[in-house]
């Protein structure tokens, strides 16, 4: 069936980048996304990967895409406060507007000092 | 453009009543989707709409019911509530796919309602 896996917490240095992993095991999966929890809001889209590349670029994100093993990765570089979260991998099947998305559990981000 | 809007944001049931989530959106979006989100179990789909006139189930529809009472609005209704459905709920809608281009099935979040059914 399908299923979007991820850790649920990861702890980095202000600074230091951070890599947030995710697997899932749908291989006819059209576009893969990383969404942004901050408290209490909704989710808010960050970035997002069609499933025929290898790797995007946006700033300060940099999403990689590893088809044959099914993982995606979402590395955050120079981590600031800010970047504080949870981020949830997700997966879609299809191309229409009625297409299926599957989430992840989530990854929590914390940032020390 | 207010995007995707959710009322109430917060909400205290007893076991057994009744209510309905509201959720608009003002993107002109054709599909609509109600999810609740349960710690360490991130989002699951409950009920989806994929256009005006249309309902669907998701993974967990049991307890629910939904309206898609025009292209804006879409609402999920709790007969009986039950502590199981306390939740946050997110209200999400997806823009119509244009003939020729290729758009991603990403979807929009209003800010959820959190329930406490009691």
């Amino acid at each position: 069936g399908e299923d979007v896996e991820q850790s649920l917490f990861l702890s980095v240095r202000e600074g230091d980048s951070s890599v947030i992993n995710c697997t899932y095991t749908d291989s006819s999966s059209t576009y893969l996304y990383w969404y942004k929890q901050e408290p209490g809001a909704g989710l808010q889209l960050l970035t997002y990967i069609f499933s025929n590349m290898d790797m995007k670029q946006d700033q300060r994100l940099t999403v990689l895409l590893n088809k044959k093993d099914k993982h995606l990765s979402l590395r955050i570089a120079d981590t600031q406060t800010g970047d504080s979260a949870i981020y949830f991998c997700a997966e879609s099947m299809g191309y229409s507007s009625a297409s299926k998305i599957i989430f992840g559990s989530g990854t929590r981000l914390s940032i020390r000092p | 453009n207010a995007g995707v809007t959710q009322t109430p944001k917060f909400q205290v049931l007893k076991t057994g009543q009744s209510m309905t989530l509201q959720c608009a959106q003002d993107m002109n979006h054709n599909s609509m989707y109600w999810y609740r989100q349960d710690p360490g179990m991130g989002l699951r789909l409950i009920y989806y709409s994929a256009s005006e006139g249309t309902t669907d189930k998701g993974e967990v529809p049991n307890g629910y019911n939904v309206s898609r009472l025009n292209k804006r609005e879409f609402s999920l209704r709790l007969e009986s509530a039950a502590p199981s459905q306390t939740s946050v709920y997110f209200c999400a809608s997806t823009p119509t796919l244009l003939a020729g281009e290729l758009l991603t099935a990403t979807q929009y979040f209003g800010p959820g309602t959190r329930l406490t059914v009691l």
